[in-house]
This record gives structure tokens, sequence and C-alpha cells, in this order.
């Protein structure tokens, strides 16, 4: 079983629509969890971290589930800038094991 | 701008030369990172150094020699490379257990 999995899409959604990703994790000992974005051949940008308590940023939250081993990514009110691949990112063990998700593709369509 | 910068941000070589790939954080962390993203796949974590020190060396070529003089800086010394090194890399920072900043890359392209 891979240490991270995501959906890579394509999610296809309207303008205005919510939206949800998972990303499921195998190690228990994973301690710390970011989303990213990456744009078309940009580097990858800190989205937000996500706490275990969720945590939202304007039209954006994050949840953790460590029972079940999975985080999730919610957009409300979808922008076309919100076209972008998502990555989800885990931390272990401080600098030495920091895992990113294979991404999953949103495209926001007029 | 995060604070991570790379250079060049485009390189093309071929096969027989030598490169080096530069970055550089003005962050302040104590960790950085190289990562290889080829078309289409996910980032594929190379090199990260602690301290200075190397922590860990994700199996790659030795035709790819990773230095840190200081934590501030971090090298990608490159050789004999194959076309199918061609890829964006990138390098990235980050303090212990926090989030980590990327540079905006370099896409290499061995011809």
């Amino acid at each position: 079983r891979k240490e991270v999995e995501q959906d890579p899409g394509p999610f296809n959604v309207p303008e205005g629509a919510t939206v949800a990703f998972n990303c499921t994790y195998s190690n228990s000992a994973s301690q710390s969890f970011f989303w990213y974005r990456q744009d078309c051949r940009k580097e990858p940008k800190l989205l937000m971290s996500v706490y275990s308590s969720g945590n939202e940023d304007g039209r954006f939250t994050a949840q953790l589930n460590r029972a079940s081993q999975y985080i999730s990514l919610l957009i409300r009110d979808s922008k076309l800038s919100d076209s972008a691949t998502y990555l989800c990112v885990l931390l272990r063990g401080g600098y030495q094991k920091v895992t990113f998700g294979t991404g999953t593709k949103l495209q926001v369509i007029p | 701008e995060t604070g991570v910068t790379q250079t060049p941000r485009h390189l093309v070589m071929g096969m027989t030369n030598k490169k080096s790939l530069k970055c550089e954080q003005h962050l302040g962390h104590n960790a950085m990172y190289w990562y290889k993203q080829s078309a289409k796949k996910p980032l594929e974590l190379m090199f990260v150094y602690n301290f200075k020190e190397q922590t860990e060396n994700n199996s790659v070529p030795s035709r790819f020699s990773p230095e840190c003089p200081n934590s501030s800086h971090l090298f990608l010394h490159l050789h004999t490379l194959q076309p199918e090194d061609s890829a964006l890399y990138l390098c990235a920072s980050s303090r212990q257990g926090a989030e980590a900043f990327f540079g905006q890359g370099t896409r290499l392209t061995v011809v």
C-alpha cells in the first residue's frame, strides 16, 4: 500500500460549486499534515496546514481524521483561479520523512 | 517570493557536461531538500540536509551529487546525465516539523 494516496482526478466542477478531496495515509506515525497547490509547470505552494481540530481559511476547510487516517480539503464557491493540482503532504520524524501525495487535479469550468 | 531562490531557472546540457544547480534560502531554516519532478509524475524526494548534514539519500544515482556548505546554501552537481534525467528540480527548506517552502525550480533538459 502506498504511504499516501490521492485520487488523481481530474475533478471538473462548475464555478461556484463545492468540491472536496481526500488523502489517505498508511503510517499512523505521521505527525504533521499540509495541503499544497501546484499550478502547471510551477513550484508547489503551501495552501494550508491541517490541524487535528480542523481549520478554515476563507473558502478552504481542512480536516484530519486520525482514526481513519485521512485528511480532507473542502473548497467552497470554486473560482476559476482554484484550478490547480492539490497535493497532500505528510511529515514525520522531523526533517527526514516528508511524503507528497501524487496530487488531485481540479479544473473549475466557467 | 518565498525566500528560496534557485538558479538557473532553465538549463540545457549535454550528456557529457558537468553543471551545478544552486539553491539559497533566506528564511533561517535548518533543513534543505532536493526534489525531482518529471512530467506528469509526482514529486520525488532526492536528498535531505539537516544542519548541513545529509540525513537522507533516496537511492539517487551517483551522477547527482549534492553539497551543502552551510544551512543557507544547497547545490546539486550534475555529471554524465541521461535524457531521462530531464525534469523540474525543486529545492525546498523548512524548520523542523514545519511546512516546506519551495524555490521556483530549475527546468533541466538533457540532450
